[in-house]
């Protein structure tokens, strides 16, 4: 079956490390998406990307990175400069150019910050 | 532009009582609509979306949900509460103007008592 796998489910970073997020998707779609949900707080978009080899930054892109060189892969850096890096992460996909599609979210990866 | 609110960060329903969600959104283009359902530590899962046609469209699990363009709302319903319905909802919209961009609503946690 298609999906979008996130991996790790847990991830445990101690201050001053980058950590790498893992995106994978085999529903052959164009766009991914990264999202930071806080408790209380919705989604946060952190970067985007309609197609490979090109992204936008989100609404909270400081101290984070990404990179599409591949259309089934869109991993997320969180770097030292994310002060506060602790959050559940979310990765979803969609179709390209096509609004009534709607989204295909990955599991999440939980980032705790020891 | 395009923005959604959903009014009630918290809901709580008794267990066979009524579920009603609100969402409101707004939007200068016809929109698509779409309710979210998101378990404790998982990924967002598409409950229903309206796109074109029937303004009254059902979901998974039981709900639903009605475009009301005049209100400009797309409020989720269920007849009966469930146990298992305890969740966050999440309400978004897109247009024919934004891509296949989804903008999301701060998300409403349900709560059902026994």
């Amino acid at each position: 079956d298609g999906g979008i796998t996130q991996s790790p489910k847990y991830l445990f970073r101690k201050e001053g490390q980058n950590v790498t997020l893992s995106c994978e998707q085999n529903l052959n779609h164009d766009a991914m998406y990264w999202y930071r949900q806080d408790p209380g707080q919705g989604l946060r978009l952190i970067y985007y990307s309609q197609i490979v080899n090109d992204f936008q930054k989100g609404d909270i892109a400081e101290g984070y990175s990404v990179s599409r060189e591949k259309k089934e892969s869109f991993p997320l850096t969180v770097t030292s400069a994310q002060k506060n890096p602790t959050a559940f992460y979310l990765c979803a996909s969609s179709r390209g150019g096509i609004s009534n599609y709607g989204y295909t979210f990955g599991s999440g990866t939980r980032l705790t910050v020891v | 532009a395009q923005s959604v609110t959903q009014l009630g960060s918290h809901v709580s329903v008794s267990e066979g009582a009524l579920v009603l969600l609100r969402c409101n959104y707004s939007s200068s283009v016809p929109p698509y609509l779409f309710w979210y359902v998101q378990y404790p530590n998982q990924g967002l899962q598409l409950l229903l979306k309206y796109t074109t046609g029937a303004t009254l469209v059902k979901g998974i699990n039981g709900f639903e949900a009605e475009f009301k363009k005049s209100e400009t709302s797309f409020h989720l319903t269920k007849p009966s509460a469930h146990m298992s319905d305890a969740a966050e909802y999440f309400c978004a919209v897109s247009a024919n103007n934004a891509g296949n961009m989804l903008t999301f609503g701060g998300g409403t946690r349900l709560m059902v008592k026994p």
